[in-house]
């Protein structure tokens, strides 16, 4: 069946800029997470939707960064006022509800700011 | 403070040369770990996930073990195609299960 997809798998943008990515999650899967991965880095967790419960935004890294995830299915990841230290891949991940389920992710959308 | 580390960063082997990665983990309350194959430009594949220490699971020329403080990727007789950065991630549960990952081993495979 079909996997997690992303959208736009490449984005550049440039510094200031306000950026939106989308993540569609695999169907039936109703929890979905948004991870960045900077060069040399490991993943690193930025926010957390399950079902229709408030979201975990305990990894955003600033106020710039947003989420929304419309009728639990397609969610977006805004960043505002893009600066140069956000460029990274952004990837998405889904799972079903339970604990330790395991999360399969997207492509990934690579964000470079200049 | 929860943290994954695997080593080593990069490794370089022989079509045909077995060897190990390793993911120590100072995690409690320990609910999975995960491997994942990560491949340029892409993102990662799921391989493996171990709950307890003791479990093994296997795939191909891959075999995943888990103590209590770490675990191992084997991979035996490895081909080219077997080239990629390996992930490791711990979910240590809590109320969104969210997984802390190692920064990967990048292996490659010369024929």
């Amino acid at each position: 069946g079909a996997g997690v997809s992303q959208s736009p798998s490449n984005k550049v943008t440039e510094k200031g800029k306000d950026v939106e990515l989308r993540c569609d999650p695999i169907s039936g899967h109703t929890a979905l997470y948004w991870y960045r991965q900077s060069l040399g880095q490991g993943l690193e967790f930025l926010i957390y939707f399950q079902g229709n419960s408030a979201p975990d935004k305990s990894g955003l890294p600033s106020d710039r960064f947003s989420a929304e995830r419309t009728g639990g299915s397609v969610s977006t990841l805004t960043i505002q006022r893009t600066q140069q230290e956000d460029s990274a891949v952004y990837l998405c991940a889904s799972t079903w509800v339970a604990a330790t389920d395991t999360q399969y992710f997207g492509p990934g959308t690579r964000l470079t700011v200049l | 403070e929860d943290q994954v580390t695997q080593s080593p960063e990069a490794l370089r082997l022989q079509e045909g040369e077995s060897s190990s990665l390793n993911c120590s983990y100072t995690v409690s309350g320990l609910r999975g770990l995960f491997w994942y194959r990560q491949d340029p430009g892409k993102g990662p594949e799921f391989l493996f996930t171990l709950y307890s220490a003791g479990e093994e699971k296997e795939k191909e020329r891959l075999k995943a073990t888990l103590t209590k403080k770490e675990s191992f990727l084997h991979i035996t007789a490895p081909k080219p195609e077997d080239s990629a950065t390996y992930l490791c991630a711990v979910n240590y549960g809590g109320a969104t299960n969210k997984l802390i990952f190692g920064t990967g081993t990048l292996l490659a495979v010369q024929p």
